[in-house]
């Protein structure tokens, strides 16, 4: 069965410094899918970025990106010019490439990101 | 992008009674819903993956006559908590997966979640 795991509970960044949130994941498949959701106080949980493991090129959204190790199984997360709204709950998800629509997200326990101003 | 509705967004209701939990996509349809439970500070827990005119499956330790869960069209799921206890207060959550060429696009869309208090 895969894992994720998300060895940082809590982490904390000065507005406009880089953080890098870390996962690590277990798997035997070749072909899944890597996510980081932000889970802000409102609770709505929000697609921050997706990997395709077939994919060697990191992917990167804005201020967001990641560094996706497959050979490591590792997955983190690398948020720059931090901004008081990144203030969130961050969970790093995996999920299997086949098996339709009914495939399980497996999360991560989550870290809390604080935002220093 | 996608919108998953949840309805109510926070309900208290009397220990023993029933509370339904409706979640909507509201601009997909989608043939895969998922129910989750999150307790404060933690992570989300799958309950229950429910495909649109067919049974839920549930996880292991989720009392499916308990939550019971009715994928009615591929717009709407509902879980109804039966008999509700102290213990059942919770963050619950639905999710909506719209399929979307096969198992590579499949994106998924969560809801608001909708905070359950049970006095």
């Amino acid at each position: 069965a895969q894992t994720v795991t998300q060895s940082q509970p809590e982490m904390s960044v000065q507005e406009a410094e880089t953080v890098t949130l870390s996962c690590t994941y277990d798997t035997s498949e070749s072909d899944y899918y890597l996510f980081w959701y932000k889970q802000p106080p409102s609770r709505q949980m929000i697609l921050v970025i997706r990997q395709e493991a077939y994919k060697q090129q990191n992917a990167t959204e804005n201020r967001f990106s990641v560094n996706f190790q497959k050979a490591a199984k590792s997955f983190s997360l690398k948020i720059s010019d931090s901004q008081l709204g990144d203030a969130a709950m961050y969970f790093c998800a995996y999920r299997s490439f086949y098996g339709g629509a009914t495939n399980k997200l497996i999360f991560g326990t989550g870290t809390l990101l604080a935002v220093q101003p | 992008g996608a919108v998953v509705s949840q309805h109510p967004s926070w309900v208290i209701c009397k220990s023993g009674t029933s509370v339904k939990i409706e979640c909507r996509s509201l601009d997909f349809q989608a043939t895969t819903m998922f129910w989750y439970r999150q307790f404060p500070k933690q992570s989300l827990m799958l309950m229950a993956t429910s495909n649109e005119g067919s049974k839920a499956t549930y996880e292991q330790g989720v009392e499916k006559d308990k939550f019971l869960i009715n994928h009615a069209s591929l717009t709407l799921s509902t879980l109804t908590v039966t008999s509700a206890h102290p213990e059942d207060s919770s963050f619950y959550i639905c999710s909506a997966r719209a399929l979307l060429g096969g198992s590579g696009g499949n994106e998924q869309f969560f809801g608001p979640g909708t905070r359950l208090t049970v006095l």
